[in-house]
C-alpha cells in the first residue's frame, strides 16, 4: 500500500513552546490529511480535515489557533501544536487520501509528544 | 458521531477464524464501510473495505447484510500478530468530494494460542 511518512515519532518539549508535526504522503498525491490524536487506552479523536485547495476543517471543541494546520502541498501538512501544555501530551497521527475520495486512507507511524 | 457500534473485546484461539460484528443502521447509501486495525503505539493499519457487496482481499473477508445495516470482518485464520484494536468506521461523504473517517471505540480482539 502507499506510504504515508510522519516525523518526528518522538518529541518532548518544554511548556510554552511550539512543536510542528509533519505528514508526507510519499509515493501519491493526498486530496485531503486527516489529523487525529489519541489519549491512552481511547479511539483516535479526529481534530482537523483539510482538502486540497482549502483550509483546515476543525472538529467542535478543537482550538484552530493552539493546534495550526497547513497543507502546504498535495504531499505535505504539518500540525504545529503551540503553546504546548502538558495536557496536551498525547499521540498524534495523520492520514491521507489520494484520489478518488472513496480509496483507504493510509496513516503515519504517530507522534509521541510528550509536554514537561 | 461514529455511526458504527461494536463489541468492547473478544476472543479469539489461533488458527480459528475471527468474526468481528459491526452495527452501522444509519448508514447512507453512498457511504462505505472501512475497517482498520491498530497495534499498541502504531498508527491503524487498513484492512478492507466496501459499499453492498462482500469483499475478499489477502487479509480479510468483508461481510456486509443486504440492508447495509450491519457487516462482519472476517480473519479466516487468526494468529497472534492479530492480536489489535479492530475499527469499523463509515466514511462519511460531503459534497463535493469533502469526507472524514471518524473512528468509534473499536474491538479489542486477543488471538490466544
Amino acid at each position: 500500500g502507499a506510504v504515508v511518512s510522519q516525523h518526528p515519532s518522538r518529541v518532548i518539549c518544554k511548556s510554552g513552546t511550539s512543536v510542528k508535526i509533519e505528514c508526507r504522503s510519499l509515493d501519491f498525491q493526498a486530496t485531503t490529511m486527516f489529523w487525529y490524536r489519541q489519549f491512552p487506552k481511547q479511539s483516535l479523536m479526529l481534530m482537523a480535515t483539510s482538502n486540497e485547495g482549502s483550509k483546515a476543517t476543525y472538529e467542535q471543541g478543537v482550538e484552530k489557533d493552539k493546534f495550526l494546520i497547513n497543507h502546504a502541498s498535495l504531499t505535505l501538512s504539518t500540525l504545529t501544536v503551540t503553546s504546548a501544555h502538558p495536557e496536551d501530551s498525547s499521540f498524534y497521527i495523520c492520514s491521507a487520501t489520494p484520489r478518488p475520495a472513496n480509496t483507504e486512507a493510509f496513516f503515519g507511524q504517530g507522534t509521541r509528544l510528550t509536554v514537561v | 458521531d461514529a455511526k458504527t457500534t461494536q463489541p468492547t473485546s473478544m476472543d479469539c484461539a489461533e488458527g480459528r477464524a475471527a468474526n468481528l460484528p459491526c452495527n452501522h443502521s444509519t448508514i447512507s447509501g453512498n457511504e462505505y464501510v472501512y475497517w482498520y486495525r491498530q497495534i499498541h503505539s502504531q498508527g491503524p493499519q487498513y484492512i478492507i473495505h466496501g459499499l453492498k457487496n462482500n469483499e475478499t482481499n489477502e487479509m480479510a473477508s468483508l461481510i456486509i447484510t443486504e440492508d447495509r445495516k450491519s457487516s462482519t470482518l472476517i480473519l479466516p485464520h487468526a494468529t497472534l500478530r492479530d492480536t489489535a484494536v479492530y475499527y469499523c468506521i463509515v466514511r462519511v461523504l460531503f459534497s463535493g468530494g469533502y469526507n472524514k473517517l471518524i473512528f468509534g471505540a473499536g474491538t479489542r480482539l486477543a488471538v490466544h494460542p
